[in-house]
């Protein structure tokens, strides 16, 4: 099957950092795109949808792009609480089942 | 508010049990998913439903089943629970894409954690 690939970090960042994280995607029919969080032993929760125009969410940003096959989150001014692990998620249009990414795991520290 | 419901958080059973793990939703959604999730390997697809008695396997669908008698209800079934099973068991939904260009995001339970002895 397609592949979603994600660097496993760990990354290491002081509070109020900037940190980006980029996800590549194989399957070029891909066409809805998302970032999870998951904290740890919880289950995953959706941060974000992945727009063509990229999407905005308080601190957190999300790009698109289709040319080189990823996808990109961004997150400014980082706090301790944003520690946890980010998974990346492509599907194709109108398929049933998502592909995940393995996981960037994010550590804040004060 | 959607929620996905798993009927255990923990479980505990010894090897050759027969185990079943369930999972309701509560937002009429048509796709239902049962994943494992394990260190270094992510999530990996079990097996899906896109309709009331519709499966398909997934991944790793080996030493599974499942049943979808009901739209709000999965259930998954380990037939002779073995030690490789020991894993973080998620359950997720989602609402019906067939036929649509874009596809939706899925809402996951709490998880079951089992531990087969």
């Amino acid at each position: 099957r397609k592949e979603v690939e994600q660097d496993p970090g760990p990354f290491n960042v002081p509070e109020g950092a900037t940190v980006a994280f980029n996800c590549t995607y194989s399957n070029s029919a891909s066409q809805s795109f998302f970032w999870y969080r998951q904290d740890c032993r919880k289950e995953p929760k959706l941060l974000m949808s992945v727009y063509s125009s990229g999407n905005e969410d308080g601190r957190f940003t999300a790009q698109l792009n289709r040319a080189s096959q990823y996808i990109s989150l961004l997150i400014r001014d980082s706090k301790l609480s944003d520690s946890a692990t980010y998974l990346c998620v492509a599907s194709s249009g109108g398929s049933y089942i998502p592909t995940f990414g393995r996981g960037t795991s994010l550590i804040v520290h004060p | 508010d959607v929620k996905v419901t798993q009927s255990s958080r923990y479980l505990v059973k010894r090897t050759g049990e027969k185990v079943f793990l369930e999972c309701v939703q509560d937002m009429d959604h048509e796709n239902m998913f049962w994943y494992r999730q394990d260190p270094g390997l992510g999530l990996r697809l079990i097996y899906f439903s896109y309709d009331v008695k519709m499966k398909e396997k997934g991944d790793i669908p080996e030493g599974y089943s499942v049943s979808r008698e009901k739209k709000e209800r999965f259930s998954l079934i380990l037939e002779s629970a073995s030690t490789n099973q020991t894993s973080m068991y998620l359950c997720a939904s989602t609402k019906g894409s067939r036929g649509r260009y874009r596809s939706y995001e899925q809402y996951f339970g709490p998880g079951t954690r089992l531990t087969v002895t």
